[in-house]
Parts: structure tokens; sequence; C-alpha cells
């Protein structure tokens, strides 16, 4: 069963610096697709970042990197130059070949200080 | 252009209302999702449609949950006799294929508090 873990309820984070928000994922498809949602107090779900689970490469979006590490089944956002805006919720979420459906972590809260 | 709409934002029901939520996908999206979220939690995986066809209902908590894309674009999502255990905010979102690459564009949700 798809199953996406991420540990840290809350993080903190002065502004201009790197950050990186935890994701574990658990899945015994070979092919999967992993992405990051950005969610502020506005309640909307914002994508922000995709890994296919064949790319070579970490996926890159801006300041946004998917640090993949396949064998270890994690998948970290790590946020560069942080900005106040970044202040929101962050979900990690898988979706399995054949499923259309996306599975979501409980969340990380994220609050940038000046 | 514009994104996935939702209507109304929120909504308030008496225990044992029937409610009706809307949902306005991007133009041109074939997949259409329905998802819980409850407080402090991720979304939680409701329904999917492709074009009018609903293809995976897995996520419906009960017979009470009833969704539907008759024309392959604005799709509803019904509850009947709502229970406060309903009071969540639904999350509607659309993606232009059900390929695993493409994201989902999500709506602003609609807030159901059922007292």
């Amino acid at each position: 069963a798809q199953k996406i873990t991420q540990t840290q309820p809350g993080m903190f984070v002065q502004e201009k610096e790197a950050v990186t928000l935890d994701c574990t994922y658990d899945t015994s498809d070979p092919s999967y697709g992993l992405f990051w949602y950005k969610q502020p107090s506005s309640g909307e779900m914002i994508f922000l970042i995709y890994q296919g689970s064949y790319d070579q490469q970490n996926a890159t979006e801006g300041r946004y990197s998917l640090n993949f590490q396949k064998a270890r089944k994690s998948a970290n956002l790590v946020i560069s130059a942080s900005q106040l805006g970044d202040s929101a919720m962050y979900f990690c979420a898988m979706r399995e070949e054949g499923f259309q459906k996306l599975v979501f972590g409980t969340g990380t809260r994220l609050l940038v200080s000046p | 252009g514009a994104g996935v709409s939702q209507s109304p934002r929120y909504k308030v029901a008496k225990r044992g209302q029937d409610v009706a939520l809307r949902c306005d996908p991007i133009s041109g999206h074939v997949s259409l999702f329905w998802y819980q979220q409850a407080l402090g939690q991720g979304p939680e995986f409701l329904t999917y449609f492709q074009n009018e066809a609903q293809l995976d209902k897995s996520g419906l908590p009960s017979d009470r949950f009833f969704a539907e894309r008759p024309e392959g674009s604005v799709s509803t999502l019904k509850i009947q006799r709502t229970q406060q255990e309903d009071s969540a905010v639904y999350l509607c979102a659309s993606s232009l294929s059900g390929s695993p690459g493409n994201e989902q564009f999500f709506g602003p949700g609609t807030r159901l508090t059922v007292l």
C-alpha cells in the first residue's frame, strides 16, 4: 500500500536561509511519481515540483529542488533562499503507476522569520 | 487562464441536511478528482473521473456520498444526511490527463461545517 511519512510537524527558518523538508514513502510499485504541494492559509494547494521514479536527475524548479534518494525511499524538498511568503503547510504526495489518486502525507508547517 | 473553481467556498449545514458542492475544472482537463481534508491532515482521496466516467470511487466513505460529472466538465459532490464527521474542506482537482507526471491543479476548496 502507498504511504507517505512526513515526520516534521513544524519547521522554522530565517529569511534567506535554506531549509529541507523531509518525506519518506513506501511502495512496492517500481513506477511512481512524487509531488510536493504548498498550502498557504488561503487553503489552495499549489503544485511545486515533481519527480518520477525513473528520472535520473533530481528535479529542480526555481528555488525548489527535490533530493531524491530512491534506495532510501526519500524525497526531501529543499527550499533555497527562504522568503517570508514561503510560510505555509507543505505536503508530500505520491502516485503509483496505474492509479490516478494522490496519497498525501500529514504535512509540515514552515514558518519563515525575518 | 482560469484555474479550478469551487462553490460555495463555505457551507454550514444542520445535521441531516443534504449538501451539493460544485467544481469547475480547468477547461480541457480530462481528469477530475475530489479530496477530503480534515483539520490538520493531508487531503484524502474520495473519487476520480476521466471525462464523464467515474473510474474510481474507492475513497467515498459511505453511500451518503455521491459524485457526478454528467458532461465531462463540471462535477458535483453530493452528501446526503450530513453528519458532524463530514465537516472538512472538500478539494477538487483537475489534470490534463491521467499520466503519472501530470500534476493535479487544485481549487480553493469548500469548507463544510455540519452543526
